[in-house]
């Protein structure tokens, strides 16, 4: 069966400039987080959408930071403004319905996006 | 201010030895650990996990243990293969953190060689 994937694989852009990002996840999956992980650091969640509850998004790190997620399947995070701090590898993973805390997160490849 | 940490980059062992991969962590409400593995371009994948309600959980070659009172969990891979090669972190959450959101190391890269 498919993973979960995203899109593009890799973004250049320049600075000021909007970027979206895709995540198709597992189909049956409910739950679905997007994180980053920026060069020589560790994976740092931004936000997090289960079935249709309004979504965690303690972790985005500025206002520049949305996301969407269209019929509780594919989600879109889009940075406006881009500043060169965003350049990072962002991930998406989706988690099945049958756990809450403890369900293990299956991830897609990420998008490695740089701002230049 | 960094709830997990990995406080080793970078590992190197020999092919066949037993490696050791730590990670601390200062939240004393997290409750369930996990271990995942990265290749380069590729997503993390899930390894193993432990409930704070458990010492060790093992699963093969690879073995985790916590120590709570430590606030200290450990990977043992033995024995160690070449094609574990990746960069390894390791995660928790706590109760609070609804749906399961994971807080991440920075990931301990570990090069196994022949």
């Amino acid at each position: 069966g498919a993973g979960v994937s995203q899109s593009p694989s890799n973004k250049v852009t320049e600075k000021g400039k909007d970027v979206e990002l895709r995540c198709d996840p597992i189909s049956g999956h409910t739950a679905l987080y997007w994180y980053r992980q920026s060069l020589g650091q560790g994976l740092e969640f931004l936000i997090y959408f289960q079935g249709n509850s309004a979504p965690d998004k303690s972790g985005l790190p500025s206002d520049r930071f949305s996301a969407e997620r269209t019929g509780g399947s594919v989600s879109t995070l889009t940075i406006q403004r881009t500043q060169q701090e965003d350049s990072a590898v962002y991930l998406c993973a989706s988690s099945p319905p049958t756990g809450v805390w403890g369900e293990t997160q299956y991830f897609g490849p990420g998008t490695r996006l740089l701002v230049l | 201010d960094q709830q997990v940490k990995q406080n080793s980059p970078s590992l190197s062992v020999q092919e066949g030895r037993i490696s050791i991969l730590n990670c601390d962590y200062t939240n004393s409400m997290f409750d369930y650990f996990l271990w995942y593995k990265k290749y380069p371009a590729e997503g993390p994948t899930f390894l193993i996990s432990i409930s704070s309600i458990k010492d060790k959980n093992e699963d093969g070659r690879f073995t985790v243990f916590l120590n709570k009172s430590a606030k200290h969990l450990s990977l043992h891979i033995v024995p160690s293969q070449p094609g574990d090669s990746a960069v390894y972190f390791c995660a928790s959450t706590h109760p609070y953190n609804q749906g399961g959101k994971l807080i991440f190391g920075q990931g301990t890269e570990l090069s196994v060689k022949p």
